[in-house]
């Protein structure tokens, strides 16, 4: 069964501070993809990134980079410079390719509650 | 365009009341997910329907709880009869179809937050 562990329950920081996010993930499917959403205080999920299992690329957006590393199942996050809206709960989360083309469930982990402060 | 659409935004019921929730996905959306929030376990996935036909429910908890999916716009989740345990955030989400695609990611609704007394 594929399992996402996000070891850091609440991490605080001070704005412009550097701050990483960790996500640990267990499958045993060869294809499958990794995803990070952003919960902030109004509740909503946002869809942040998502990487699929051959591409082991780090992507840059912005403040945003992910650095993906097969050899220990790791999809980690971080944010350069944080900022006080940045604030919010990150879920990391997998998604094994379903049979037949549909599209398939996502497991997530438990979240981290990012608090940057001013 | 629209994004997903739910409603309620919040409910308080009674215990032993019946709770309808609904959803409206994305427009073109083939893959419709019910999740639940709470502090203790996460979010978890209730059922999730492709093309209007339930592909997995082994997440929906007990009998009291069912979904339906009439046609490919309107989506229910029905708690019958509600308990206080039943309290939480429950998220709708759509995806776009794969024609033979990887998955994509999915788009989630602003939740119905649903309180029993």
């Amino acid at each position: 069964a594929q399992k996402v562990t996000q070891a850091q329950t609440e991490i605080s920081v001070v704005e412009k501070e550097d701050v990483t996010l960790d996500c640990v993930y267990e499958t045993r499917d060869t294809t499958y993809y990794l995803f990070w959403y952003k919960q902030p205080p109004s509740g909503e999920l946002v869809f942040l990134i998502r990487r699929n299992s051959f591409d082991e690329q780090n992507e840059i957006s912005g403040r945003y980079s992910w650095n993906f590393q097969k050899s220990t199942s790791s999809f980690n996050f971080t944010i350069t410079a944080s900022q006080v809206v940045d604030s919010a709960v990150y879920f990391c989360a997998l998604s094994e390719v379903g049979g037949g083309g549909s599209n398939y469930k996502l497991t997530f982990g438990k979240g981290t509650l990012l608090t940057v402060n001013p | 365009d629209a994004g997903v659409i739910q409603s309620p935004r919040h409910e308080v019921t009674e215990m032993g009341q019946e709770v309808t929730l609904r959803c409206k996905p994305i427009s073109g959306h083939n893959s419709l997910f019910w999740y639940r929030q709470t502090m203790m376990r996460g979010l978890e996935l209730l059922i999730y329907f492709n093309n209007n036909v339930p592909i997995d429910d082994s997440g929906m908890p007990e009998d009291r709880f069912s979904a339906k999916m009439p046609n490919a716009s309107f989506s229910t989740l029905k708690i019958q009869p509600s308990e206080p345990r039943d309290s939480a955030v429950y998220f709708c989400a759509s995806s776009p179809p794969t024609s033979g695609r990887p998955a994509l990611e999915q788009y989630f609704g602003p939740g119905t937050r649903l309180t029993v007394t």
